[in-house]
């Protein structure tokens, strides 16, 4: 098993650029969410989903938009970068929700310029 | 509103001894509570699992406890090594239409000293 994958490692961005960070697991796991990680401020959800076809916003969603067409994959779009969202993100699935241990993504450093 | 706290600062001990985290929390009712590490670089990794009803879970040289009245949980590492210097993380999940969502607090450092 791969487990949780997240492409690219790093990114760079100018400001009002769009982009798309890619996660996939291959654990059959239904829960799926996506963190930034900022100094200081702990990990931060920004959306979740619960099941193919179904998501939900997390603490900071604005600037962001997910699908999950498939089990496996969870991707991330910036619409618009703006440099407030320079940040680690982490990508993480679980069986089921906070009830299961969740399994986090090597993360990707963005950094908006 | 719902808050998770952990200490900020670091906590410095000598390799050998206990060290002890903790994680409180106010305005919450979970019912698990999760604590994970997380190394310089990469994502956080589980450790343990403990809900509500049990009072207390070991695994290997890690020890958690869970104290729904004083709204805390003691996360110990027994007989530590520097190989156990990284941040570790609390999670409490938190009901949100029907899903449970995890909840991460800031993380304290640990540094263990040779």
């Amino acid at each position: 098993n791969a487990g949780v994958t997240q492409t690219p490692k790093f990114q760079v961005l100018k400001t009002g650029q769009s982009m798309t960070l890619q996660c996939a697991q291959d654990m059959n796991h239904e829960y799926m969410s996506w963190y930034r990680q900022d100094p200081g401020m702990g990990l931060r959800l920004i959306h979740y989903s619960v099941g193919a076809g179904i998501t939900d916003q997390g603490e900071v969603p604005n600037g962001y938009n997910v699908s999950r067409s498939t089990t496996e994959d969870f991707p991330l779009r910036l619409l618009s970068a703006a440099p407030s969202q320079t940040s680690v993100y982490f990508c993480a699935s679980s069986y089921s929700g906070g009830t299961y241990e969740q399994y986090f993504g090597p993360g990707t450093r963005l950094t908006v310029t | 509103s719902q808050k998770i706290e952990q200490n900020s600062e670091a906590l410095n001990i000598q390799e050998g001894k206990t060290a002890t985290l903790t994680c409180n929390y106010t305005n919450y009712s979970p019912a698990y509570l999760q604590w994970y590490r997380q190394d310089p670089g990469r994502g956080p990794v589980f450790l343990l699992l403990i809900r509500e009803n049990e009072k207390e879970k070991r695994k290997e040289r890690l020890k958690v406890t869970f104290d729904t009245t004083l709204k805390q949980s003691l996360f110990h590492i027994t007989a530590s090594q520097p190989a156990d210097s990284a941040t570790y993380l609390c999670a409490l999940d938190r009901r949100d239409r029907g899903s449970y969502i995890p909840t991460f607090g800031r993380g304290t450092s640990l540094i263990v000293h040779p």
